[in-house]
């Protein structure tokens, strides 16, 4: 499968408990993007890298998520001090940014519930 | 920031009708305006985009039509299949070109 892969597809974990999520972009997109989706509404938008650099993060993303792209491929996302409202689906998202490209093409999702 | 509307946020169609959901946005700046299909417990799939510069774009039983000026958009499915049952959401991007900013999603229902 060459698409966007994200690990692992589902946490339960504790309040209080940090939790971290990868994604695999697909081979060669430059641009990998961190969305939230909670049920029956569209995803927001977390942050976003191009190639290893953090160029934007929402207002939504506090202080407890941080996120990294170290070497400009797989991307990490961690929650700190997991909190019940932070139960959702963290989809990835990314593409290739070339003249006019802003196609963005997403992974399953890792679906966290904080309990 | 962008804003995105979509409606309906329901739709039921009788197999073999047509759907159109409707989406407006706030920035006149956005440039480009995906639309994503996703059923339950997937992942949003791009199904069809058009940019700033055209008014229509089709393919196959999908089209997508662009109002640059009213600030609409609009997504177009004939001969509705059972298969086409799912969650469709449109988005519009920022004038930078990273952010996708998304509409509430419309839940469509295709009766066999």
């Amino acid at each position: 499968d060459t698409g966007v892969s994200q690990n692992p597809r589902h946490k339960i974990t504790k309040r209080g408990q940090n939790v971290t999520f990868r994604c695999d972009p697909i081979s060669e997109h430059n641009r990998l993007y961190w969305y939230r989706q909670t049920l029956g509404q569209g995803p927001e938008f977390l942050t976003y890298f191009q190639n290893e650099a953090q160029l934007e993060k929402s207002r939504l993303l506090s202080d407890r998520f941080s996120a990294e792209r170290p070497k400009g491929s797989f991307s990490t996302l961690e929650i700190q001090r997991t909190e019940q409202g932070d139960s959702a689906m963290y989809l990835c998202a990314s593409s290739l940014v070339a003249s006019g490209g802003n196609e963005q093409y997403f992974g399953p999702g890792t679906r966290l519930t904080v309990t | 920031g962008e804003n995105v509307e979509q409606h309906p946020s329901t739709l039921s169609v009788q197999e073999g009708d047509s759907a159109v959901i409707k989406c407006t946005y706030s920035d006149s700046a956005s440039n480009y305006f995906p639309w994503y299909k996703q059923e339950l417990g997937k992942r949003p799939q791009l199904i069809i985009d058009i940019r700033s510069n055209v008014g229509e774009k089709k393919d196959q039983r999908i089209a997508v039509t662009l109002n640059k000026t009213a600030k609409h958009f609009s997504l177009h499915i004939t001969e509705t299949q059972p298969e086409d049952s799912a969650v469709y959401f449109c988005a519009a991007i920022n004038n930078a070109g990273n952010m996708l900013t998304f509409g509430g999603g419309t839940r469509l229902m295709v009766k066999p």
